[in-house]
């Protein structure tokens, strides 16, 4: 495997359910992701992790849950999601989290649809 | 608030130029950021600018000028594979990413 890869790469769940979004980097970068990108929308930063501790929480509901436990690896839980939850859901790493030149790796995404 | 602004669509013709102009309203500056989006793919990334000026990379170009808020990216001679989404994204003063929408463009023979 090279680069990002996330996992799986469509979710169908219901607004009970209890599921977990995995991405793994193979770059050996320090610093990891989570975006949601809704239709017509810009990025929308979730989380931020460097060296696996969380940098970034921008006032994302409880119902998603943050894991990094290692630098390689990021998980998103979620629970008791709403409809407008559903979008794509992308993981990215990058070398730094905290410097001027940022370039980020994104995954291919998780397609999430919450009925 | 912080704000970036680029056009939702336009449409060039294969073997053309066109330019995708981005402009950015943010708290602190550290570097503006064009990536391309294909449908149902990854955000890839294409150039970074952090000083004003033009920055060439084959067929693409980008341009800043921090003074008025505003970049560009030129595509010239226009190939469909570059049927896609453009975003412009600023790294504020914390370094993180502000993004905005996107352009969508779309090329015609």
């Amino acid at each position: 495997e090279t680069g990002v890869t996330q996992t799986p790469r469509h979710l169908v769940m219901g607004m009970t359910n209890k599921k977990s979004l995995k991405c793994e980097q193979h770059l050996g970068h320090n610093a990891m992701y989570w975006y949601k990108q809704s239709a017509k929308k810009p990025l929308e930063l979730m989380f931020v992790y460097s060296l696996e501790e969380r940098v970034e929480n921008n006032s994302v509901p409880s119902r998603f849950s943050p894991e990094c436990p290692n630098s390689s690896h990021l998980f998103l839980h979620l629970h008791t999601l709403q409809p407008e939850d559903s979008a794509l859901y992308l993981c990215a790493s990058s070398q730094s989290s905290e410097s001027s030149y940022n370039e980020q790796f994104f995954g291919p995404g998780t397609r999430l649809t919450v009925l | 608030g912080q704000n970036i602004d680029q056009p939702t669509e336009m449409t060039a013709t294969e073997g053309a130029i066109v330019q995708i102009n981005c402009t950015y309203q943010t708290s602190g500056f550290n570097g503006l950021f064009w990536y391309q989006q294909h449908a149902g793919e990854a955000p890839t990334f294409l150039s970074y600018n952090v000083l004003d000026g033009l920055e060439e990379k084959g067929r693409f170009s980008s341009f800043l000028s921090r003074s008025k808020g505003y970049s560009y990216l030129l595509l010239k001679e226009l190939q469909m594979k570059d049927s896609a989404s453009y975003l412009c994204a600023v790294a504020d003063s914390n370094y993180q990413l502000i993004w905005g929408a996107g352009t969508k463009l779309i090329i015609k023979p």
